[in-house]
């Protein structure tokens, strides 16, 4: 089945710089990668999504690439602010089973 | 838009008793519906699986008869412990997904913070 890494597992940042989460995934037959926010006592929140046909997408300050040959996806938030500070999680669906399997989280610190 | 509510948000009840927790999609209709389970400071796990009108799909190692899984409609599931014990309090969190493919975006519930004394 399908098995998702994610690291780093703690990131700290000075407000203003760039925070980078990679994950990787082994099952090549996954095509969905959605990642999350979830702060303290709540559900994660979708913060941005890709499919298997593209390559990189952009929401404001925050960015996802896809690595299809090599397995990998990475979460790039540029400009952080305090708000910024939950923990992050990646995920990967497999077209087969269409169930979203999660990385181990990243919990992102935001220094004013 | 996709909001999810999930209620109760709290619940503390005695060992023995059974906790149902709702889960409903405010302003879209949800073919599935899946329900998770979230130790502190740790990732989420699929619990089981439920579509609109059939019996739930559990994932390996979950106790059907335990945790009862209803999804009588498109906009609501409840997930029942039944004869909770210690070992059940948790965090538990539902999520909804619109459409029936994989890619498509599945919304959180804010979890059910469930104690049992």
């Amino acid at each position: 089945g399908e098995n998702v890494e994610q690291h780093p597992s703690t990131l700290s940042v000075q407000e203003g710089d760039s925070a980078v989460i990679k994950c990787t995934y082994s099952d090549s037959a996954s095509n969905y990668f959605p990642w999350y926010k979830q702060e303290l006592g709540k559900g994660p929140q979708l913060i941005i999504d890709i499919r298997s046909n593209v390559g990189e997408k952009k929401d404001q300050r925050i960015a996802v690439t896809l690595n299809k040959t090599a397995k990998h996806f990475s979460l790039h938030i540029t400009e952080t602010q305090p708000e910024d500070s939950a923990v992050y999680f990646c995920a990967a669906s497999p077209t087969n089973t269409g169930k979203l399997i999660f990385g181990q989280g990243t919990t992102l610190q935001v220094k004013p | 838009g996709a909001v999810v509510s999930q209620h109760p948000s709290w619940v503390i009840c005695k060992s023995g008793t059974s906790v149902k927790i709702e889960c409903r999609s405010l302003d879209f209709q949800a073919t599935t519906m899946f329900w998770y389970r979230q130790f502190p400071k740790q990732s989420l796990m699929l619990m089981a699986t439920s579509n609109e009108g059939s019996k739930a799909t559990y994932e390996q190692g979950v106790e059907k008869d335990k945790f009862l899984i209803n999804h009588a409609s498109l906009t609501l599931s409840t997930l029942t412990v039944t004869s909770a014990h210690p070992e059940d309090s948790s965090f538990y969190i539902c999520s909804a997904r619109a459409g029936p493919g994989g890619d498509q975006p599945q919304h959180f519930g804010d979890g059910t913070r469930l104690s049992i004394l």
